[in-house]
């Protein structure tokens, strides 16, 4: 049972557009989400993250907007630049557990 | 941010070896670190929930008497994969956090360490 769905295994985008990663999730007990990025061989690195407080949280380039209802949530990158090309994981968590459950990545390729 | 090291990035072994995998964080105290494992193109799957100073916490179907898990100090976390098969192949990341909040806590990874069992 995959609680943390990406659908979209891959997207293209062009350089200076804007990048929409999106995120689903079953567990209403998540209450907090995370975006990583990763690329080949490395471990995650952290992007941002959002409370189930908010809608919405913003960070220079990357916005992540949390829509509870839908238990959805996207990563916006605006605008993307060709090193933002790598696998962008959401990761979701509940309480004080602290165990991230993942989902599967989407691999963002920024064309110049 | 927090920066969390593996040693070593890369190691190949034969089958039947017991390999060592460690994480460090280097400049926070992590009171609890995490060990996951990724095939090609899969999520990371959780492995393991290691507190320092006591027994790891595995996950459904991950065997500890093979996966032996060590947080002896609060910046060490050592996953030894003993016996070692071809099977074990795979990426092993670490991730560590500090435990100054119950929730929305962000964890932070190794860069993770390639095992290959011949």
């Amino acid at each position: 049972d995959q609680q943390v769905k990406q659908n979209s295994p891959s997207l293209s985008v062009q350089e200076g557009r804007i990048s929409i990663l999106n995120c689903d999730y079953t567990n209403s007990m998540f209450d907090y989400f995370l975006w990583y990025k990763k690329y080949p061989a490395e471990g995650p690195t952290f992007l941002i993250s959002i409370s189930s407080i908010k809608d919405k949280n913003e960070d220079g380039r990357f916005t992540v907007f949390l829509n509870k209802s839908a238990k959805h949530l996207s990563l916006h990158i605006v605008p993307s630049q060709p090193g933002d090309s790598a696998v962008y994981f959401c990761a979701a968590s509940r309480g004080s557990a602290r165990q991230l459950t993942f989902g599967s990545g989407t691999q963002l390729t920024v064309l110049p | 941010g927090a920066v969390v090291s593996q040693h070593p990035s890369r190691v190949i072994c034969k089958s039947g070896t017991s390999v060592k995998i460690e994480c460090r964080s280097l400049d926070f105290q992590a009171t609890t670190m995490f060990w996951y494992r990724q095939f090609p193109k899969q999520s990371l799957m959780l492995m393991a929930t290691s507190n320092e100073g006591s027994k790891a916490t595995y996950e459904q179907g991950v065997e500890k008497d093979k996966f032996l898990i060590n947080h002896a100090s609060l910046t060490l976390s050592t996953l030894t994969v003993t016996s070692a098969h071809p099977e074990d192949s795979s990426f092993y990341i670490c991730s560590a956090s500090s435990g100054l909040a119950n929730v929305g806590e962000t964890q932070y990874f190794g860069p993770g360490t390639r095992l290959l069992v011949l």
